[in-house]
């Protein structure tokens, strides 16, 4: 592995399922989050995690739940999907509030809720 | 409130210059990002301003004005690999990324 790693790649998921995306990183960064991307509204915060045992809500979190057990792994879960929910996930990682660089994204998942 | 705008859409020509506008309002502002994201893929880091100026990295460059909330993303010598979408970012204070602000991205189309 090599930086983030997002499963699964797409996926097509009836209402009313339950549905866990992964997201993984190796390179031992402090802080995750969750994103949503959808057409003309751009990348939206859903939820994060400064460090390994707490998280925070994001801009768009309802629907969504997340954990951090560790400093690797940031699965987020949608308890039973709904249409709305349909969107490209993106996952990403960073270091440090100074940090110049920003974030690292995971490749995406592509959800669509049927 | 925060707010990010950036045109939807622009097109240029193969080997011209383009140049990208960022307008933001934010409640704090700890630096600003450009990223490129192609169709399909992730974004990835272009750019980093946290002082007024330019920054030059290659053929692309990013300039920030604090004062006016304002930015661009300058492409010099365009490729058609240039073709991507270009997202502006502001940080703003507080602990690592959470106030991450992201614009709606501009569709930027290269043509031969």
């Amino acid at each position: 592995i090599a930086g983030i790693t997002q499963a699964p790649t797409s996926q097509i998921l009836a209402a009313g399922r339950r549905m866990t995306l992964r997201c993984t990183q190796d390179m031992r960064h402090n802080a995750m989050y969750w994103y949503r991307q959808d057409l003309g509204l751009g990348l939206r915060l859903i939820h994060y995690s400064n460090t390994a045992g707490t998280t925070g809500k994001g801009e768009v979190p309802d629907g969504y739940s997340v954990s951090r057990a560790n400093t690797d792994d940031f699965p987020l879960t949608l308890a039973s999907a709904v249409p709305s929910q349909t969107s490209v996930y993106f996952c990403a990682s960073s270091d440090r509030a100074g940090d110049s660089y920003g974030y690292t994204f995971g490749s995406g998942t592509r959800l669509t809720v049927v | 409130g925060q707010n990010i705008d950036q045109p939807t859409e622009m097109t240029a020509t193969e080997g011209a210059i383009v140049q990208i506008n960022c307008t933001y309002q934010t409640s704090g502002f700890n630096g600003l990002f450009w990223y490129q994201q192609h169709a399909g893929e992730a974004p990835t880091f272009l750019s980093y301003n946290v002082l007024d100026g330019l920054e030059e990295k290659g053929r692309f460059s990013s300039f920030l004005s604090r004062s006016k909330g304002y930015s661009y993303l300058l492409l010099k010598e365009l490729q058609m690999k240039d073709s991507a979408s270009y997202l502006c970012a502001v940080r703003g204070p507080g602990n690592y990324g959470q106030n991450f602000v992201f614009g709606p991205g501009t569709r930027l189309s290269v043509l031969p």
